[in-house]
């Protein structure tokens, strides 16, 4: 079954400085990944998804993320951080073949002004 | 997105009673749909896999006679716990998709349970 390793448990940065939330994932065959955001008290919200194509992933309120097979990484990044990121993140995976939803343990991320 | 309406959001029952919480798509048809449980600080725990019309697929260790899972229509699941103890508290988010593979789930707002 596909799993997913988030190595961090909390990651704190400044405001206005660049963050990464990292991801690492396994699966057989080709891999649908995904983030999202969680805020105190309430479901997930989605952010972005790779399905195919292009390893740059754009998604909502700014976050991008990368996907690199050979490093089974799908990293999530934002050129400049915001207060209001700060939020629980999740990395999720999908096998093609199956619509089993397997999360990560989530990284809470704090961004101080 | 497409929306995904779970209710209640918080709910509070005594112990030995039965809890229903709902989950509907409101916008689209969700072939399946999936109940987690999330402990504090802790990531989500997939609970089962249920598709409409079919069996609730559950993950290892979870009772299926005290959770019971009922997806009805494309547009509605139910998540019951039956004979609930303090130890069921805990905070329960059902997501769903349509179609398969490369779609996103799409998430309730999760339901708050604590058991007296």
């Amino acid at each position: 079954a596909q799993s997913v390793a988030q190595p961090e448990d909390q990651v704190n940065v400044a405001e206005g400085n660049p963050l990464t939330v990292k991801c690492t994932y396994s699966v057989s065959g080709n891999p649908y990944l995904f983030w999202y955001v969680q805020y105190p008290n309430r479901g997930l919200q989605f952010l972005l998804k790779y399905i195919t194509g292009d390893n740059l992933v754009k998604g909502s309120y700014g976050f991008e993320a990368e996907f690199n097979k050979s490093q089974t990484s799908f990293h999530l990044k934002k050129p400049s951080a915001l207060v209001s990121d700060s939020a629980l993140y999740f990395c999720a995976v999908r096998a093609y073949n199956n619509n089993d939803l397997r999360f990560g343990a989530g990284t809470r991320l704090t961004v101080k002004p | 997105g497409a929306v995904v309406s779970q209710h209640p959001s918080r709910v509070i029952c005594k112990s030995g009673t039965s809890v229903k919480i709902e989950c509907r798509s409101l916008d689209f048809q969700a072939t399946t749909m999936f109940w987690y449980r999330q402990f504090p600080k802790k990531s989500l725990m997939l609970m089962a896999t249920s598709n409409e019309g079919s069996k609730a697929t559950y993950e290892q260790g979870v009772e299926k006679d005290k959770f019971l899972i009922n997806h009805a229509s494309l547009t509605l699941s139910t998540l019951t716990v039956t004979s609930a103890h303090p130890e069921d508290s805990s905070f329960y988010i059902c997501s769903a998709i349509q179609g398969v593979g490369n779609t996103e789930a799409f998430f309730g707002q999760g339901t708050r349970l604590t058991v007296v």
